[in-house]
């Protein structure tokens, strides 16, 4: 039963140019949550998305970042004209689903993607 | 969700049960306490999860005390493979809300 899987794992763009990070939830998981972080600090939340939906982008930077989960294939964090202050561990995590907490919405997390932008 | 307090780090002999505290004073009755774990630059790894009641699995053991305002995550017996950061989270369910905040953790140094 595969992870979360994440590609690419390293990602090297140069200023101005646009970087698509995708994530592969598990089997089963219908639910997708990108988080950011940043050298020597935690992770921060940035989107929540089901199939199709975007539920919770409060941790989404205003300009320049949006995400997708399609019906079908990955979700895609997109980063468009990226600066050196974008350059981070991108991670992405799934759940099953969110009803009644607990358990069933446990967050697995992929190996991430280091993004380099110089 | 409620906010934690974690010491910044800690040290444990290799062999020696590892035992992680947390502070969560302002915890509401629906939050679950929610353990991860990030070895070096890897994604987080979920170790365990509890609302009122103790809970162990294969990886750790999750005391909860009686009036919920802190919680233990004991590793019985520690290995260098656990020197990690720790992040004690807490959350409750709501739909919309099912994001994790992640707080500076504690550094767990486990040392030969």
């Amino acid at each position: 039963n595969a992870g979360v899987m994440q590609n690419p794992r390293h990602l090297v763009r140069r200023r101005g140019q646009e970087a698509r990070l995708r994530c592969s939830p598990m089997k089963g998981h219908s639910h997708v949550y990108w988080y950011r972080q940043l050298p020597e600090e935690g992770l921060k939340f940035m989107v929540y998305l089901q199939k199709e939906n975007i539920i919770d982008e409060s941790g989404m930077p205003k300009e320049r970042f949006s995400a997708e989960f399609p019906k079908e294939g990955p979700s895609i964090l997109r980063i468009q004209q990226v600066v050196r202050g974008d350059s981070a561990a991108y991670f992405c995590a799934s759940s099953p689903q969110t009803a009644e907490g607990g358990t069933k919405n446990i967050q697995y997390f992929g190996a991430g993607t280091r993004l380099s932008v110089l | 969700d409620a906010k934690t307090t974690q010491p910044p780090s800690m040290d444990c002999a290799e062999g020696r049960a590892a035992n992680l505290p947390c502070n969560h004073s302002t915890i509401s009755g629906n939050e679950y306490v929610y353990w991860y774990r990030q070895i070096h630059s890897q994604g987080p790894q979920y170790i365990i999860h509890g609302l009122k009641n103790n809970e162990t699995n294969e990886m750790a053991s999750l005391i909860i005390t009686e009036d919920r305002k802190s919680s233990t995550l004991i590793l019985p017996h520690a290995t260098l493979r656990d020197t990690a950061v720790y992040y004690c989270i807490v959350r409750g369910w709501s739909f919309g809300n099912e994001k994790l905040t992640f707080g500076t953790g504690t550094r767990l140094t486990i040392i030969p």
